[in-house]
């Protein structure tokens, strides 16, 4: 069973410019969430999405959005980059999002010139 | 606010010895609570869950004690080997439908492994 896919594994990118992540999940699996990992912040959450739904988000701005296609890949999107947004962006899937095993891909390593 | 926090930020051992590494965690609703290892440039790698209705649980190696009492988890490793070097997270999720998939992490503790 293939694990969760992320693309691409490294991005860099200018001030101002706009990036788009990709998550391929688990075979089956429903729920893919997204997650900013900085050393100084650790693990945040971003946001959550299931059948094509967002269910839930978290304190981070506008700046960053996302989308759950039919097939439950994920992308996550970020506009007007800043240097702070310099971070591994990782995505979990799950069956459900809840209470139920969160497995991460290897993340994408974005960094902000 | 909600929180999970690890007692320790570094953690060194020897080759063979047993590892115990600490989280404390603030919701009392959480009912649902894994452990992830982070190796350098990669993601978390689940090793193994516990939900609230239990008080430990074991795997290859590893055990998980959960006491709900004082919001305690901790995460066992027997007979630690070089390869268990890496960053240890507690992440929860508790009761609502605002905790759909928002897994909430402790800071991790670095494991070390000194042969």
């Amino acid at each position: 069973k293939a694990g969760v896919t992320q693309t691409p594994r490294y991005l860099i990118k200018t001030r101002g410019q706009q990036v788009t992540l990709s998550c391929s999940p688990i075979s089956g699996h429903r729920s893919v969430s997204w997650y900013q990992q900085t050393p100084g912040q650790g693990l945040q959450f971003l946001f959550e999405y299931f059948s094509e739904t967002q269910r839930n988000k978290g304190n981070f701005p506008g700046r960053f959005s996302g989308r759950q296609f039919s097939n439950s890949r994920s992308e996550m999107n970020v506009s007007t980059l800043e240097l702070g947004d310099s971070a591994l962006y990782l995505c979990a899937s799950s069956l459900m999002g809840r209470d139920t095993e969160a497995f991460f891909g290897q993340g994408t390593r974005l960094t902000v010139v | 606010g909600e929180s999970v926090g690890l007692h320790l930020p570094t953690l060194s051992v020897q080759e063979g010895d047993n590892s115990i590494i600490n989280c404390a965690y603030s919701n009392s609703a959480s009912d649902y609570f894994i452990w992830y290892k982070q190796e350098s440039g990669k993601g978390p790698q689940f090793i193994i869950d516990i939900r609230s209705n239990m008080d430990k649980r074991q795997g290859q190696r590893v055990t998980v004690l959960l006491n709900k009492t004082v919001k305690h988890l901790s995460l066992q490793i027997a007979a630690t080997q070089p390869g268990d070097s890496a960053v240890y997270f507690c992440a929860e999720i508790g009761y609502g439908s605002g905790n759909t998939g928002k897994l909430i992490f402790g800071q991790g503790t670095t494991l070390q492994v000194k042969p």
